[in-house]
């Protein structure tokens, strides 16, 4: 079982460029979340989805978006990078109830300069 | 959406002294409560969860964690740390029924020889 994984661990964007973060796992979690993660911030929920083809808006969704088109495979667009965005972006997923503790991937480091 | 304060932001210690983290939470009708721990350049990962029953819960790594509901506190504590225990620790709260966390800033763990 790899878990939950993310590509690329690295990447540097001009502003106004645009991104795709993946991110997959392996365990057939139905529940899946994005996360981004600023210096003495916590974790922010950006998008989450609670199945293929369902997604949702977390706290902080503005200038991205998603898509889950199989349970595997979830996504994150970045649409015209800003340096707001630099940032630690996590994934991860979970099983169905509250009970289940979120899996998370190693995380895409990025930079908009 | 909860409201998850970590009240130290920095916690140095030396090696084989105890550790305690504190967590405070909004008040809720019933809530579940993590502990994660993120080691440099890497994803979090669980480290203790109340969900209901014994007050007192116990983790990985010698870690454990009492849940007072009267002070909305999850405050997180080791009796001896290792170098090994430097890290970032994340208190996460989710209120009952919802799947989704909220965490705190996070608290940086530095243990010293």
């Amino acid at each position: 079982n790899a878990g939950v994984t993310q590509t690329p661990k690295f990447r540097i964007l001009k502003i106004g460029q645009s991104m795709t973060l993946q991110c997959t796992q392996d365990m057939n979690h139905n529940y899946m979340y994005w996360y981004r993660q600023d210096p003495g911030m916590g974790l922010k929920l950006i998008y989450y989805s609670v199945g293929a083809g369902i997604t949702d808006k977390g706290e902080v969704p503005n200038g991205y978006n998603v898509s889950r088109s199989t349970t595997e495979d979830f996504p994150l667009r970045l649409e015209l990078a800003a340096p707001s965005q630099t940032s630690v972006y996590f994934c991860a997923s979970s099983g169905t109830g509250v009970y289940n503790e979120q899996f998370f991937g190693p995380g895409t480091r990025l930079t908009v300069l | 959406a909860q409201s998850v304060t970590q009240l130290d932001s920095q916690v140095p210690v030396f090696e084989e002294a105890p550790v305690e983290l504190r967590c405070n939470y909004s008040s809720s009708v019933s809530v579940y409560l993590f502990w994660y721990v993120q080691y440099p350049n890497q994803g979090l990962q669980l480290l203790l969860k109340y969900l209901s029953g014994s007050t007192l819960v116990k983790g990985i790594n010698g870690f454990e964690a009492e849940f007072n509901k009267s002070q909305t506190s999850f405050h997180l504590r080791k009796p001896s740390v290792h170098i090994s225990d430097t890290a970032e620790y994340f208190c996460a709260v989710s209120d009952g029924g919802d799947y989704k966390l909220s965490f705190g800033a996070g608290t940086t763990v530095t243990v010293r020889a």
